[in-house]
């Protein structure tokens, strides 16, 4: 039972340079999540989809792009990437029933220099 | 005001001890509150949901007081395995998560 899946896990970019990393869900979750995590600030959303072609800006959208053309996929890409954008990603989803729990992939560490 | 907001820590305990750890949360409307935990570079995962009348699992227990939006988590006779950081997560119209309380449990 796979979950949650990120590829790459470890990336390092250079500035300006793009990237996008794939989350997919076999669990068929209508919600779907990008995280990013930086040190004592928790986890912050960056761009969320509640269904298959939807997608909806978070609280730290700025220089992310996301697309969900498949239910199981959910795509953040970076166009352009930012020192600031050095990070640990994080994809969950969530279904329309149950509990509400949130199941993450493993995370994707990204470092722009 | 922070919307979720969680001592930090590091708490450090011995092994066998009862530790417990608040959660502030802003938004009174407020409907769902959760307990992660999070391991050393790992993804977070659910510890338990957190009912109005309080709940258990084991050696935890969460409770709710909702007049002084806070929820809490206690640990009880503290394992080593327990070491981790423990998120709080809040949901109104929206999730959101705290930072994190930082759990050290030594022998």
């Amino acid at each position: 039972n796979a979950g949650v899946t990120q590829t790459p896990k470890f990336r390092v970019l250079k500035t300006g340079q793009s990237m996008t990393l794939l989350c997919a869900q076999d669990m068929n979750h209508e919600y779907m999540y990008w995280y990013r995590q930086d040190p004592g600030m928790g986890l912050r959303l960056i761009h969320y989809s509640v269904g298959e072609g939807t997608t909806a800006k978070g609280e730290v959208p700025d220089g992310y792009n996301v697309s969900r053309l498949k239910k199981q996929n959910f795509l953040l890409g970076l166009e352009s990437a930012a020192p600031s954008q050095t990070s640990v990603y994080f994809c969950a989803s969530r279904g329309l029933a149950g509990t509400g729990e949130l199941f993450f992939g493993e995370g994707s560490r990204l470092t722009v220099l | 005001r922070k919307e979720v907001e969680q001592d930090p820590g590091p708490f450090n305990v011995p092994e066998g001890a009862t530790v417990a750890f608040n959660c502030t949360y802003s938004n009174s409307a407020s409907q769902s509150f959760f307990w992660y935990r999070q391991d050393c570079r790992k993804e977070p995962k659910l510890l338990m949901s957190v009912y109005s009348s309080g709940n258990e699992d084991g050696r935890f227990t969460a409770q709710l007081n909702r007049a002084s939006q806070y929820i809490s988590l206690l640990i009880r006779d503290s394992k080593l395995s327990d070491s981790a950081t423990y998120l709080c997560v809040v949901y109104g119209n929206k999730l959101v998560f705290g930072a994190g309380t930082i759990l050290r449990v030594k022998s």
